[in-house]
């Protein structure tokens, strides 16, 4: 986990109802990713930040939305408009500033809407 | 990115050597391989990326072929907490995006 906080990490909501999911990280990291994953699958990305103030829609961002006011978080919202919602999310971080490879994972949050 | 094909899964004896195989043949000469591997319901976890040589660190070893067309990661002696799906993955140097396939699942038996 090493710096990456998700919150909660169970997260339960009606279908219709818009739910945020919490990123913190206190690693310093100019870049943040957002990824989903599905029973089986592998990972698919939603949105990306290398920088405050900036971001960038990924693979698969219809029905998600982000903010990146500061640099420690990167919430993202699932909307409504998102048919199928229930997955398990994962937030990630990569050092901008050299020439970092390593993406530093957060714990997931799991989300089911029903 | 180029796409990568790994075999769906994968078994080795506790204290072996687990010797998992990976294909890129339409990698990009200044695309990297990496490594992620994922323990049931955690975030991956970073192993090891190279370029064009060999790479060893304490996790693991990544050695890629000549023509970088594939490349194996190898675990010297697996234990059971290496039991995990192992990403192969390839992209452009840092900061790049990382687009991440099934994998492959180890299995490490006693």
């Amino acid at each position: 986990d090493g710096g990456i906080t998700q919150s909660p990490k169970y997260l339960f909501r009606k279908e219709g109802q818009n739910v945020t999911l919490s990123c913190e990280q206190n690693l310093n990291h100019d870049a943040m990713y957002w990824y989903r994953q599905d029973p089986g699958q592998g990972l698919r990305l939603i949105y990306y930040s290398q920088i405050v103030n900036d971001f960038q829609k990924g693979d698969i961002a219809e029905g998600y939305s982000v903010s990146r006011e500061k640099k420690e978080s990167f919430p993202l919202t699932v909307t409504s408009a998102q048919k199928n919602p229930t997955a398990f999310y994962l937030c990630a971080t990569v050092d901008g500033q050299g020439s970092s490879y390593e993406q530093y994972f957060g714990p997931g949050t799991r989300l089911t809407v029903t | 990115d180029a796409k990568t094909t790994q075999p769906t899964s994968m078994d080795c004896a506790e204290g072996r050597a687990a010797n998992l195989p990976c294909n890129h043949s339409t990698i990009s000469g200044n695309e990297y391989v990496y490594w992620y591997r994922q323990i049931h319901s955690q975030g991956p976890q970073y192993i090891i990326h190279g370029l064009k040589n060999n790479e060893t660190n304490e996790m693991a070893s990544l050695i890629i072929t000549e023509d970088r067309k594939s490349s194996t990661l190898i675990l010297p002696h697996a234990t059971l907490r290496d039991t995990a799906v192992y990403y192969c993955i390839v992209s452009g140097g840092a900061n790049s995006k990382l687009t991440f396939g099934k994998g492959i699942t180890l299995s490490v038996r006693p």
